[in-house]
């Protein structure tokens, strides 16, 4: 199994432009969530999908932030406009019910926002 | 979500055991103890989880208090692979909504 894919695996961008991450999970798996990483705070969760539909978007830290999955297969996390603050790495994971604890994550994106 | 207590960090020498300890004194009795562990640049992976029983897998051992207040992951043979940060999670597992702390940062020493 391919696992969980992410990317692209490093993006560097600077203040004000869009960015873009990608996300495909584990085939068969009914779960999708965002998490970010930052040495400061730590593991936070975004926002998190159940069959395509956005269960939980309250760890998403302003309206800059957007996160859609069209369909089973793939996620998109959006930033527009990108701020230096939101340098991190984002992970990606999956999971399966009746399992949603037991999530896989990707290898994640590290951005970085000059 | 019951909060959870961790050591910062702690040292095992490699081929022995290491038990790496959680507080959960605040956990309710529909919630189970979860473990992820997280290896420099990778994402978490899942470890193992627990509701009162003692649990055991391929990867570790979880061993939960009889009042359920704190519990314990032991590695029975470290390795310098097992060098991470190690995860104690409190969740009722009925949703995905993970909540992560700083952890326990294991260095596996030769």
């Amino acid at each position: 199994d391919a696992g969980v894919i992410q990317s692209p695996r490093h993006e560097v961008t600077e203040m004000g432009q869009e960015v873009t991450l990608r996300c495909k999970p584990i085939s068969g798996h009914n779960s999708l969530f965002w998490y970010r990483q930052t040495m400061m705070r730590g593991l936070e969760l975004l926002i998190y999908f159940n069959n395509n539909v956005p269960i939980d978007d309250s760890g998403m830290p302003e309206d800059r932030f957007s996160a859609k999955m069209p369909n089973a297969s793939f996620s998109t996390l959006k930033i527009q406009p990108s701020e230096p603050r939101d340098s991190a790495v984002y992970f990606c994971a999956s999971s399966s019910t009746p399992k949603p604890y037991e999530q896989y994550f990707g290898p994640g994106t590290r951005l970085t926002v000059t | 979500d019951a909060k959870t207590t961790q050591p910062p960090s702690m040292d095992c020498a490699e081929g022995r055991a290491a038990n790496l300890p959680c507080n959960h004194s605040t956990i309710s009795g529909n919630e189970y103890v979860y473990w992820y562990r997280q290896i420099h640049s990778q994402g978490p992976q899942y470890i193992i989880h627990g509701l009162k029983n003692n649990e055991t897998n391929e990867m570790a051992s979880l061993i939960i208090t009889e009042d359920r207040k704190s519990s314990t992951l032991i590695l029975p043979h470290a390795t310098l692979r097992d060098t991470a940060v190690y995860y104690c999670i409190v969740h009722s597992g009925n949703t995905g909504k993970l909540i992560f702390g700083q952890g326990t940062t294991l260095q596996v020493k030769p």
